[in-house]
C-alpha cells in the first residue's frame, strides 16, 4: 500500500478519556499534516511536521493535544481529557513539497 | 491569515445539469490553489493544482479556471451524474501553510 493510512478509522471514546491515533505517510514524503474537520466546516490545520521537527501548531492545538513523529516516519495525535467538542474527522496528509498533497481516510472520533 | 471562501455551502443539482462552483481567497503571496473532491468515507481525492494565473485545468467533465488577480478560482462540472456527489474543496498554498474552504456540498439527483 503505497497511500496516507490512517488507525483507527473509528473511534468511540467517553469524555476525559485519552485517545491516540496514527497516521502513517507516503514513505519518502518528508511533511506531514494533521487537519481536524467538524460538520459543515472544511479541514482546519492542527499541526505540520518536517520530517521529525514539529514546525507549526495551530491555536486550535489546545494543550490537551499533542502531536509526535519521532523518527520522520509514522505520527501519532494524542488527545488527552477528551472533550465533547473533540468529536470530529482527523485528517493526516503527506507531501514532499507545496504540490501533490495526499490525504489518508481519516479518523472519525467520538466522544461521548 | 490565509482566508478561503467557497460558495455555495451546498448544492443540488438533476443528472444532466452543468454547474459551476466558486472559491475565492487573497490575492497576495500566492502560491498555488488546490481542489480535492471528498466523498463519504474516502479520503479528499486530488483533481487540480494551479499555479498561474489563467490557468485552466480539465479532467473529463471536470475544468476549473484561476484568476490570482483577482482572486477567485471555479470549477465547472458539465453533465452531472449521480457519481459526482461529494464535497468539492479548494484550498490555497502559501509557503509552508495551507488552507482550506469549507467546501460546496454537491448532489445530483437521477
Amino acid at each position: 500500500d503505497t497511500g496516507v493510512s490512517q488507525d483507527p478509522r473509528h473511534k468511540i471514546t467517553k469524555r476525559g478519556q485519552n485517545v491516540t491515533f496514527r497516521c502513517d505517510p507516503i514513505s519518502e514524503h518528508n511533511r506531514l499534516y494533521w487537519y481536524r474537520q467538524t460538520l459543515g466546516q472544511g479541514p482546519e490545520f492542527l499541526t505540520y511536521f518536517q520530517n521529525e521537527a514539529q514546525l507549526e501548531k495551530s491555536r486550535l492545538l489546545s494543550d490537551r493535544f499533542s502531536a509526535e513523529r519521532p523518527k520522520g516516519s509514522f505520527s501519532t495525535l494524542e488527545i488527552q481529557r477528551t472533550e465533547q467538542g473533540d468529536s470530529a474527522m482527523y485528517l493526516c496528509a503527506s507531501t514532499l513539497g507545496r504540490y501533490g498533497y495526499t490525504f489518508g481516510s481519516g479518523t472519525r472520533l467520538t466522544v461521548v | 491569515i490565509l482566508n478561503v471562501e467557497q460558495s455555495p455551502q451546498s448544492l443540488h443539482v438533476q443528472e444532466g445539469d452543468s454547474t459551476n462552483f466558486t472559491c475565492s481567497f487573497p490575492s497576495s503571496n500566492f502560491y498555488a490553489l488546490h481542489w480535492y473532491r471528498w466523498e463519504t468515507a474516502k479520503s479528499p481525492e486530488a483533481l487540480f493544482v494551479m499555479t498561474l494565473n489563467g490557468d485552466e485545468k480539465k479532467k473529463g467533465r471536470i475544468s476549473a479556471t484561476l484568476n490570482t488577480k483577482e482572486g477567485y478560482s471555479y470549477l465547472y462540472i458539465k453533465g452531472s451524474q449521480p457519481e459526482d456527489s461529494a464535497t468539492y474543496l479548494c484550498a490555497l498554498t502559501n509557503n509552508n501553510d495551507m488552507r482550506f474552504g469549507a467546501g460546496t456540498r454537491l448532489t445530483v439527483k437521477p
